[in-house]
């Protein structure tokens, strides 16, 4: 069990730039969430997957954004046109069935 | 929709004192309750959760939480802290449907000698 992964660890872009993430989640867990976290602030839901199917996604999540997990293993963030306000931590979580979610150590996005 | 209040932003205790910190959870039916601590840099890690069952609930690294119904509340202890407990913590809930997380704002804890 090497844990939750996500890649980079860290991302400078300008605005306007379009920035994808990536999430390895723990082996044989087939639901994967996506958070962001803000300054001083908890994380929050942006959608999540089961198995490839994505079954919820946050009002938080405009029309830039898009999630996708092919064939149900890895997933990529993609943010188009990034804005300043995009600036946060990305984390990824898995989890097997309905149990407790393990997070990777998150993208760190700063959009300038 | 569930939420998470957690009323101290910031708690200063000296090393091998008590620590507690406050969870308090809006949920309608029964909430799957979390404790999550990040330390800096670092992505969240899960201290204990409750399902079910017994509401004094034992996680990792000597802490514990109560469940209190009647409270709606869910507060995270530890007897005698070591200044490696520095870092911020999260309180969370779930639902039984699909169980996506809310999270509190978090509360930093600072741990001096």
């Amino acid at each position: 069990d090497t844990g939750v992964s996500q890649n980079p660890r860290h991302k400078i872009t300008k605005r306007g730039q379009n920035v994808t993430f990536r999430c390895d989640p723990i082996s044989e867990h087939n639901r994967l969430y996506w958070y962001r976290q803000t300054l001083g602030q908890g994380p929050e839901f942006l959608t999540y997957f089961q198995n490839e199917a994505q079954l919820e996604k946050s009002r938080l999540l405009s029309d830039r954004f898009s999630a996708e997990r092919p064939k149900g293993s890895f997933s990529t963030l993609e943010i188009q046109r990034t804005e300043q306000g995009d600036s946060a931590m990305y984390l990824c979580a898995s989890s097997l069935e309905a149990y407790e979610q393990y997070f990777g150590p998150g993208t760190r996005l700063t959009v300038t | 929709a569930q939420s998470v209040t957690q009323p101290d932003i910031h708690i200063t205790v000296s090393e091998g004192a008590s620590l507690e910190l406050r969870c308090n959870y809006s949920y309608g039916a029964t909430p799957y309750l979390f404790w999550y601590v990040q330390s800096p840099g670092q992505g969240l890690q899960l201290l204990l959760k409750y399902f079910s069952g017994d509401t004094l609930v034992q996680g990792i690294k000597g802490f514990e939480a109560e469940f209190k119904r009647s409270q709606s509340s869910f507060n995270l202890r530890k007897p005698s802290v070591h200044w490696s407990d520095a870092a911020e913590y999260f309180c969370a809930v779930a639902s039984s449907n699909d169980y996506k997380l809310s999270f509190g704002a978090g509360t930093t804890v600072t741990v001096r000698a």
